[in-house]
């Protein structure tokens, strides 16, 4: 079975670029999550959805970021305009469902902004 | 304000002996925790939970104690091997609430052969 699917796996870009990042969450999964690590934050929850309703945005750190899910089996981080700190590692998770606590972690998106 | 706090940013054992990672978290709601293991380059995976309502639970090698009145878990690993070098993330949520998981800033182990 495929886990969760995030591309592009490595990202560089120019400051002021637009970023878009992709994720496939797992068949019959009905949460998705968007995290970002960095090694002064660790693990930060940015927004996660249900049924790909948004529940939570309030990790997302500036009007520079959205997200968006229009079906069950996509969804999409943008960044724009992109800046140097918002240089990490973003992952994208799934859950059966919105209570269930184990959540499956896709590879994550290492993203580098000069 | 982190509700979920892993003190020690890294820790070494030698291989065959125990590794004792640590987790403190400050909300009183939380009651189920878990363990994410991270290698490089790939996305944490779960390894291990216990619900407020125990205060043990035990996976092969792996342990983990929660302290509810000290507001502290620990997960033990013996005996380490260095495949278990990697970065553990705590995490915790409050069940009653259906509220979101929160992570700690992850422990990085290293297992010396």
């Amino acid at each position: 079975d495929a886990g969760v699917i995030q591309s592009p796996r490595h990202e560089v870009t120019e400051m002021g670029q637009e970023v878009t990042l992709r994720c496939k969450p797992i068949s019959g999964h009905n949460s998705l999550f968007w995290y970002r690590q960095t090694m002064m934050r660790g693990l930060e929850l940015l927004i996660y959805f249900n049924n790909n309703v948004p529940i939570d945005d309030s990790g997302m750190p500036e009007d520079r970021f959205s997200a968006k899910m229009p079906n069950a089996s996509f969804s999409t981080l943008k960044i724009q305009p992109s800046e140097p700190r918002d240089s990490a590692v973003y992952f994208c998770a799934s859950s059966l469902l919105i209570e269930e606590e184990t959540q499956y972690f896709g590879p994550g998106t290492r993203l580098l902004v000069l | 304000d982190q509700q979920v706090k892993q003190n020690s940013p890294s820790l070494s054992v030698q291989e065959g002996r125990i590794s004792i990672l640590n987790c403190d978290y400050t909300n009183s709601m939380f009651d189920y925790f878990l363990w994410y293991k991270k290698y490089p380059a790939e996305g944490p995976t779960f390894l291990i939970s216990i619900s407020s309502i125990k205060d043990k639970n035990e996976d092969g090698r792996f342990t983990v104690f929660l302290n509810k009145s000290a507001k502290h878990l620990s997960l033990h690993i013996v005996p380490s091997q260095p495949g278990d070098s990697a970065v553990y993330f705590c995490a915790a949520s409050a069940r009653t609430s259906y509220d979101k998981v929160i992570f700690g800033p992850g422990t990085s182990l290293s297992v010396i052969p």
